[in-house]
């Protein structure tokens, strides 16, 4: 069955700093992986996405994520944090043919001035 | 709309009332999607729908949940004789077609917070 991992509950980094959050899935095929982001009273937004090819993929606001298929792995990245990142951080994997898309407990960011 | 709406926005009931929860997706959008956000866990899918049919009901967590959509559009998430537990964040998205593996970006909804005293 699909699994999604984020073993970091919650981050916490200064305002400037790089940024690496994890992501492990577990799913016999190739994946499909998404990256959200979910801030203070707002719904979940969509950083990046992966289906195929390049294995960096780049999103929105700066943010990458790279797909490591021999560590099952595609952890989220920035170089530079803004307090506005502060936020909630939700990894996904879907599958072809499936209506599911499931999502990992998520990783809370706190960035500190 | 520009959005998916969701209503009410926050809902507070007493235990074994029955609620009623709306999304009304993108305009076009033909897949639409349910799920549940419990404080510090991870969004648990409820259910999906394709137009107004339902593949996948998998995610309903027991018969006082259900959910139905009319017209291709609106839907509506229920759940009878609410206990504690309900208590949660329930969330709407919706896509142009099909599956997240066809390229479609689920857009969510900001969703309806439930508390069940």
């Amino acid at each position: 069955a699909q699994s999604v991992t984020q073993p970091d509950i919650h981050i916490t980094v200064s305002e400037g700093a790089s940024l690496e959050l994890r992501c492990n899935y577990s799913y016999g095929a190739t994946p499909y992986l998404f990256w959200y982001v979910q801030s203070p009273g707002q719904g979940l937004q969509l950083l990046l996405k992966y289906f195929s090819g390049d294995t960096l993929v780049q999103g929105i606001k700066g943010f990458e994520a790279e797909f490591k298929r021999s560590q099952s792995s595609f952890n989220l990245r920035k170089p530079s944090v803004h307090w506005s990142d502060a936020a909630e951080y939700f990894c996904a994997v879907g599958h072809t043919g499936g209506f599911k898309t499931i999502f990992g407990a998520g990783t809370r960011l706190f960035v500190k001035a | 709309g520009a959005g998916v709406s969701q209503s009410p926005s926050n809902k507070v009931t007493e235990k074994g009332k029955d609620v009623e929860l709306r999304c009304d997706p993108i305009s076009g959008h033909t897949a639409l999607y349910w799920y549940r956000q419990s404080l510090g866990q991870g969004l648990e899918f409820l259910i999906y729908f394709q137009g107004n049919s339902a593949p996948d009901k998998s995610g309903l967590p027991s018969d006082r949940f259900s959910a139905e959509r009319t017209g291709g559009s609106v839907s509506t998430l229920t759940i009878q004789r609410t206990q504690q537990e309900d208590s949660a964040v329930y969330l709407c998205a919706s896509s142009l077609a099909g599956t997240p593996s066809s390229g479609n970006t689920i857009y969510f909804g900001e969703g309806s917070w439930l508390t069940v005293v």
